[in-house]
């Protein structure tokens, strides 16, 4: 099965710097791979997602980026603020037919006003 | 606006007791999900339902966890015997099928004692 490695596992940032988290996947036939931001006694919820068919996406100050070849994805925060301190986890989607999720470990994010 | 409800959001119980968490799944959504995240194995899938047919309860101990769809609108998931190492918080996500974006709810934290 997939297995989804992540780095920081802890990050800390001062505010307004940028922040970036990294994955890899061990799946080459994995297609979709969603960022979940979770805040403390929440749910995670998504913030950004990338299909295989795509190497970047933005969304205001969130982005991902996807390297197939290496088999990695990021997420890039720029202009970080406190409301970003969160648990943040990727996660990556085995081939279609098929809809787990299988995620990383998480990366507590702190950012330092 | 539309969200995954669950309940009850918080669970105390001593070992051996019956539980059940409840889901609803965001409307006209048709594939559920229950996930586990703990802190030693981080966010795991128990479960997943289409269309009510559960597709995949690999990740679900059989011999105490049950997860039924009693209807569209409602999603359980049981635990009977349970034990300490149960102590958890469980999640419920919904989406729709053919699409690859999860919702997830606020969770339940079950405590067995």
């Amino acid at each position: 099965g997939e297995n989804v490695e992540q780095h920081p596992s802890t990050l800390s940032v001062q505010e307004g710097d940028s922040a970036v988290i990294k994955c890899t996947y061990s799946d080459s036939a994995s297609n979709y791979f969603p960022w979940y931001k979770q805040e403390l006694g929440k749910g995670p919820q998504l913030i950004i997602d990338i299909r295989s068919n795509v190497g970047e996406k933005k969304d205001q100050r969130i982005a991902v980026t996807l390297n197939k070849t290496a088999k990695h994805f990021s997420l890039h925060i720029t202009e970080t603020q406190p409301e970003d301190s969160a648990v943040y986890f990727c996660a990556a989607r085995e081939p279609a037919g098929n809809e787990k999720l299988t995620f990383g470990t998480g990366t507590r994010l702190t950012i330092i006003p | 606006d539309a969200r995954v409800t669950q309940t009850p959001r918080d669970k105390v119980t001593e070992m051996g007791q019956e539980v059940t968490m409840r889901c609803q799944p965001i409307l006209g959504h048709n594939t559920v999900f229950w996930y586990r995240q703990t802190m030693m194995q981080g966010l795991e899938l128990l479960a997943y339902f289409r269309n009510r047919a559960p597709l995949d309860d690999s990740g679900m101990p059989k011999d105490r966890f049950s997860a039924e769809m009693p209807d569209a609108t409602l999603a359980t998931l049981k635990i009977q015997p349970s034990e300490p190492r149960d102590s958890a918080v469980y999640f419920c996500a919904s989406g729709l099928g053919g699409r690859n974006e999860q919702f997830f709810g606020p969770g339940t934290r079950l405590t067995v004692l």
